[in-house]
């Protein structure tokens, strides 16, 4: 059962608009979100990140919304730009002392001028 | 430079044929995990670990084995791979587990005929 889902494979935005990835999940123990980016041929790599005592963090262009009640996250991309055309994957954490991590399935984001 | 580098970035095995893909870290990091990445699935985590001598599975171990003998390495075990192996892998590394940024290496495409 997939506890960290990303509904949308792809997301099609013109450059200088707003790009909006979502992510749900369904494991009430999550409490740390993270989100990464991947090129081809590329390690993922960091983005930005939320703690489930709060429902906003901003990051220059991009900032992650939680919504707890609704199990819910999404990424704003404020300008879109073609550089950020990339897979987007969100991942949830329990925390504690481990480094356990549930990555959903990505979403491949497409920025054309 | 602070990196994550695995070897080797590509390998073409036979099914049961051992093999060992390494994964090494410069930056002094007590955690450290394995991925796979398979279309339609996202990242899926093997194994961890939070320090050296002490490992963990995640959500597929099945078929593979790891060991932190040192706090820079951790390698990656297939006793006797098996053509549902063939993947893309990923190490990681972090300092604090699942609250902190993860830094990946760059993969190794595996492929087993």
């Amino acid at each position: 059962d997939q506890q960290v889902k990303q509904n949308s494979p792809s997301l099609s935005v013109q450059e200088g608009r707003i790009s909006i990835l979502n992510c749900d999940y369904t494991n009430s123990m999550f409490d740390y979100f993270l989100w990464y980016k991947k090129y081809p041929a590329e390690g993922p790599t960091f983005l930005i990140s939320i703690s489930s005592i709060k429902d906003k963090n901003e990051d220059g262009r991009f900032t992650v919304f939680l919504n707890k009640s609704a199990k819910h996250l999404s990424l704003h991309i404020v300008p879109s730009q073609p550089g950020d055309s990339a897979v987007y994957f969100c991942a949830a954490s329990a925390g504690g002392n481990t480094d356990k991590l549930i990555f959903g399935t990505g979403t491949r984001l497409q920025v054309f001028p | 430079e602070a990196q994550v580098t695995q070897n080797p970035r590509y390998l073409i095995t036979v099914t049961g044929k051992k093999l060992t893909v390494t994964c090494s870290q410069n930056m002094n990091h007590e955690y450290m995990s394995w991925y796979r990445q398979d279309p339609g699935l996202g990242l899926r985590q093997i194994y961890y670990s939070m320090n050296v001598e002490v490992t963990d599975k995640g959500d597929v171990p099945e078929g593979y084995k790891v060991s932190r003998k040192e706090k820079r390495n951790f390698p990656l075990i297939l006793e006797s791979p098996s053509p549902n192996q063939t993947s893309l892998y990923f190490c990681a590394s972090s300092s604090g587990g699942g609250y902190t940024e993860a830094f990946f290496g760059q993969g190794t495409r595996l492929t087993v005929v």
